[in-house]
């Protein structure tokens, strides 16, 4: 299965951007990277995924490098709400409907400073 | 999107007893999925639910000891039997969107004394 790499945390303050790296140099051609956190006491929730572009939604941005190793969840102005475990996953494109490649490192745990 | 109801919330369970976890859904869903959450641990797919047959478990789970229901498309239960303190965990649920984001349960927070 692809692995991805992540700091074990991150610290950053409040309304200020941060940039949770991930690598994944090991990512195929049909691998799409997903991103999902996991604030306490919750279940986890999705965020954002992208191919090759870089994606923008209402929560996130995702910038993908272009040999496509690495890439950077950008939460563009943190609130003490976004303080979470991130996770970084690599997805098979043709994963069947099967949650079995949907596989959770140990993330990392952003920290937000008021 | 899909909205995803847990019960219990959470629970203290003697050991050697059982417990069953039940996910609703509010939409009708091939797969549904069972994780695992020990403390301080990152999730672990327990098995995957599909209607009309019999979940399909990953490595290290049978089916004696989790065995699980799923007798309709927006509804799966989750049985933990003969529970021991290393059973304490967060159990969670889980269903796909169409676009492949994973939705999940609010989690059962159970713990074996």
């Amino acid at each position: 299965d692809a692995k991805t790499t992540q700091p074990n945390s991150m610290e950053s303050n409040e309304e200020e951007p941060v940039h949770l790296p991930c690598n994944h140099s090991t990512i195929s051609g049909t691998d799409y990277i997903h991103w999902y956190r996991q604030l306490p006491s919750q279940g986890p929730e999705y965020v954002i995924h992208g191919l090759t572009s870089n994606v923008n939604n209402r929560m996130a941005s995702l910038a993908i490098a272009e040999d496509r190793k690495s890439s950077t969840l950008i939460l563009h102005r943190a609130t003490l709400r976004d303080a979470a475990v991130y996770y970084c996953i690599l997805r098979d494109q043709n994963y069947g409907g099967s949650q079995g490649n949907l596989i959770f490192g140990k993330g990392t745990k952003l920290s937000v400073k008021p | 999107s899909a909205v995803i109801s847990q019960k219990p919330s959470r629970d203290i369970c003697q050991r050697g007893t059982s417990l069953t976890i039940q996910c609703q859904v509010d939409s009708q869903v091939t797969m549904m999925f069972w994780y695992r959450q020990q403390p301080g641990q990152s999730l672990t797919l327990i098995a995957t639910a599909n209607q009309g047959s019999e979940a399909t478990y990953e490595s290290g789970f049978v089916i004696d000891k989790f065995p699980i229901s799923r007798p309709n498309l927006t509804f799966s239960t989750l049985t933990v039997s003969n529970m021991s303190p290393e059973d304490s965990s967060i159990y969670l649920c889980s269903v796909d969107s169409v676009n492949t984001e994973a939705f999940f349960g609010q989690g059962t927070r159970l713990t074996v004394v």
